[in-house]
């Protein structure tokens, strides 16, 4: 069965930093690119990163841009999301996805993680 | 940014109806939309890629139309699990876009 599952979420402080996992299975994780898609409670969907099948290129959505880093270990079939400096704002449920080529959809997803900046 | 102008925000109809959901581009994306389903407490379901191809599994009620600035999403006779919110989302250009989503609730 072809798998997505997120962890590393939690509650964390304001400036703080907290890093998300995301481990596939049931694919040829190496072949495919990687997405990071968040919801704030209540809210829409909202593109944050992603990455392509071998990690050269990531792309960023202004409001992470410098913040966040995405990366990936293909022999571990893991992606990850490196967020620093974490602000109020961030407060989300935030998706692993797989993608399409070139991008343009997201046909496989987590259950999600849930990521909490408060004081 | 393109933004994705989803109408109306709230459909409410009854199961057997017809369900048609909008989706408006501030400028074209040509053929790169997508359509998703999620329900509460659930990931997004990809439904349709490429305007009008149905993603894996989905039920042939579901189709997509359109290209360019202007696409629909056409439920053809809602079954009880199709009450839900939709969104598009865009790749055409970077950063990648969703709509603010269309819930679709029983009349």
């Amino acid at each position: 069965e072809v798998q997505l599952l997120e962890s590393g979420g939690g509650l964390v402080q304001p400036g703080g930093s907290l890093r998300l996992s995301c481990a596939a299975s049931g694919f040829t994780f190496s072949n495919f690119g990687l997405s990071w898609v968040r919801q704030a409670p209540g809210k829409g969907l909202e593109w944050v990163s992603a990455i392509s099948t071998s990690g050269a290129n990531t792309y960023y959505a202004d409001s992470v841009k410098g913040q966040f880093t995405i990366s990936r270990d293909n022999s571990k079939n893991t992606l990850f999301l490196q967020m620093d400096t974490l602000r109020v704002e961030d407060t989300a449920v935030y998706f692993c996805a797989r993608v399409l080529s070139s991008y343009r959809a997201f046909d496989i997803w987590g259950q999600g993680t849930m990521v909490t900046v408060s004081s | 940014e393109i933004v994705l102008t989803q109408s109306p925000g709230t459909l409410s109809l009854s199961p057997g109806e017809r369900a048609t959901l909008s989706c408006r581009a501030s400028q074209s994306v040509n053929s790169y939309l997508a359509w998703y389903q999620q329900k509460p407490g659930q990931a997004p379901r990809l439904l349709i890629s490429d305007a009008s191809n149905r993603a894996t599994g989905i039920p042939a009620r579901f189709s997509g139309s359109g290209s360019g600035t202007d696409f629909t999403l056409t439920i053809s006779s809602l079954e009880p699990e199709d009450f839900a919110v939709y969104y598009c989302q865009q790749r055409n250009n970077w950063p990648i876009t969703f709509g603010q989503g269309t819930r679709l609730e029983i009349k």
